[in-house]
């Protein structure tokens, strides 16, 4: 059961190059997440898609950007790259009409822009 | 806006130690509750909840109650293990059906045999 899989795990970048991060779940969750994971200040929630076709900005959204494929999978992309985005990212995904609120997480994708 | 505090760590601890990490707590309404856990090189897992006042989340050995009166949901263990060993995070979700959690910045907590 693979649950919620991110990829790549590590990506070093340089100043203004662009990536996608991809992350799919195959637990056929409604909803996703992407945060960023940094030193001292836990995690921020950067886009999430309540439902396939939708997405709403999180708490930092400036520079990204995403894309709900279909149900399974949410990408999360930056056009133009900054060491301010040096982070963990972490997609996650939950289930509406489980009701839990529990998320299920990815194992993170370390980023370094240089 | 929403927001939770958990106490700075790190924290460390000797094996069979009583470990208690404090959460408080600011939102609207009626928030559930989460502990989360990180393993190192892991993503979160849910460690345990609580949904309503009172309610007490419990798994593994740890629990925590939750303190409407006080806006608090500390983590607590009798005694840990140096598998304890992980980060701990405390996080709120204030409801509706887009369950964005709001989480607290995270206590190491290191357990020495």
């Amino acid at each position: 059961n693979a649950g919620v899989t991110q990829t790549p795990k590590f990506q070093v970048l340089k100043t203004g190059q662009s990536m996608t991060l991809q992350c799919a779940q195959d637990m056929n969750h409604n909803s996703m997440y992407w945060y960023r994971q940094d030193p001292g200040m836990g995690l921020r929630l950067i886009y999430y898609s309540a439902s396939e076709g939708t997405t709403d900005k999180g708490e930092v959204p400036n520079g990204y950007n995403v894309s709900r494929l279909n149900k399974r999978e949410f990408s999360l992309r930056l056009e133009s790259a900054a060491p301010s985005q040096t982070s963990v990212y972490f997609c996650a995904s939950t289930s509406r009409l489980a009701n839990t609120g529990e998320l299920f997480f990815g194992e993170g994708s370390r980023l370094t822009v240089l | 806006g929403d927001s939770v505090t958990q106490m700075e760590g790190p924290v460390t601890l000797s094996e069979e130690a009583f470990l208690t990490i404090n959460c408080t707590y600011t939102a609207t309404g009626y928030p559930s509750l989460f502990w989360y856990v990180q393993y190192p090189g892991e993503g979160l897992q849910l460690l345990l909840k609580a949904t309503k006042a009172d309610d007490k989340g419990s798994n593994k050995g740890f629990e925590a109650t939750y303190r409407k009166e006080t806006t608090s949901f500390h983590l607590e263990k009798g005694s840990v293990q140096v598998s304890d060993s992980a980060v701990y995070f405390c996080a709120l979700s204030s409801g509706g059906s887009n369950y964005k959690l709001t989480f607290g910045k995270g206590t190491l907590l290191t357990v020495n045999p």
